[in-house]
């Protein structure tokens, strides 16, 4: 059974960087990419970026790029997402969730990421 | 960047009537494959979304045939026969032709 496992909410300064786990469980890792989307309260879903698990490849949303980096550690089946200079309007849910074939199947249970002086 | 247009952007349905949503892209998502990169999902009061629709017209795996979606090219419509209780929530379009944008979202109530 698909598990995909978010760390813990995080309050942050405005400039500071908030680094996100999700670990994967229940089928093999390196096999599917795995995106990472944001909502902000009672807005939509926003879509961040792709990694590739096996080769470590990104694509980034280009309204984040220069910000956003993601990353992976194929020995814990677990990817990272990194946002640096954290703005209030960065106050989010943020959801990492397994791609197959250009669509989306599986997502974690989110991370509340809250930015605040 | 593609953009989607969701409408309406809300809609209250009694139980047992229809409802359908519209979701209309900036470009094309037609494919030199042959597939259409068009999905819908639901996302239901305190919970990540769930996929419901796959390449504008197929079910994914547990979807009550109630769910159905239709439509090419630009336009898009995601139609449920019979509206139940636990059909709440927020309906969103999403396209991957091109990186990946999701519509703006239809919040359907229960009348």
């Amino acid at each position: 059974q698909v598990h995909l496992v978010q760390s813990g909410a995080e309050v942050k300064n405005p400039g500071a960087s908030v680094k996100i786990s999700c670990k994967a469980s229940g089928y093999t890792f390196t096999t599917y990419y795995m995106h990472w989307v944001r909502q902000a309260p009672g807005q939509g879903l926003e879509w961040m970026g792709i990694i590739n698990p096996a080769s470590g490849g990104t694509s980034y949303a280009q309204k984040l790029q220069g910000r956003v980096t993601m990353t992976r550690d194929t020995s814990t089946s677990t990817v990272y997402m990194e946002l640096s200079s954290l703005k209030s309007e960065d106050t989010a849910v943020y959801y990492c969730a397994r791609d197959i074939s250009a669509t989306i199947d599986y997502w974690g249970q989110g991370t509340l990421v809250t930015v605040s002086s | 960047e593609i953009v989607m247009t969701q409408t309406p952007f809300s809609l209250s349905v009694t139980p047992g009537q229809p409802a359908s949503i519209s979701c209309k892209s900036s470009q094309s998502l037609l494919h030199s494959d042959g597939k259409t990169y068009l999905y819908w999902y639901l996302q239901k009061p305190g919970q990540p979304p769930q996929l419901l629709i796959y390449e504008v017209s197929n079910r994914f795996s547990g979807v009550p045939d109630r769910f159905s979606g239709s439509g090419s090219g630009t336009d898009f419509t995601l139609k449920i026969s019979r509206v139940e209780a636990e059909d709440v929530g927020v309906y969103y379009c999403m396209q991957s032709i091109q990186l990946y944008t999701f519509g703006q979202g239809t919040k359907l109530e229960i009348k």
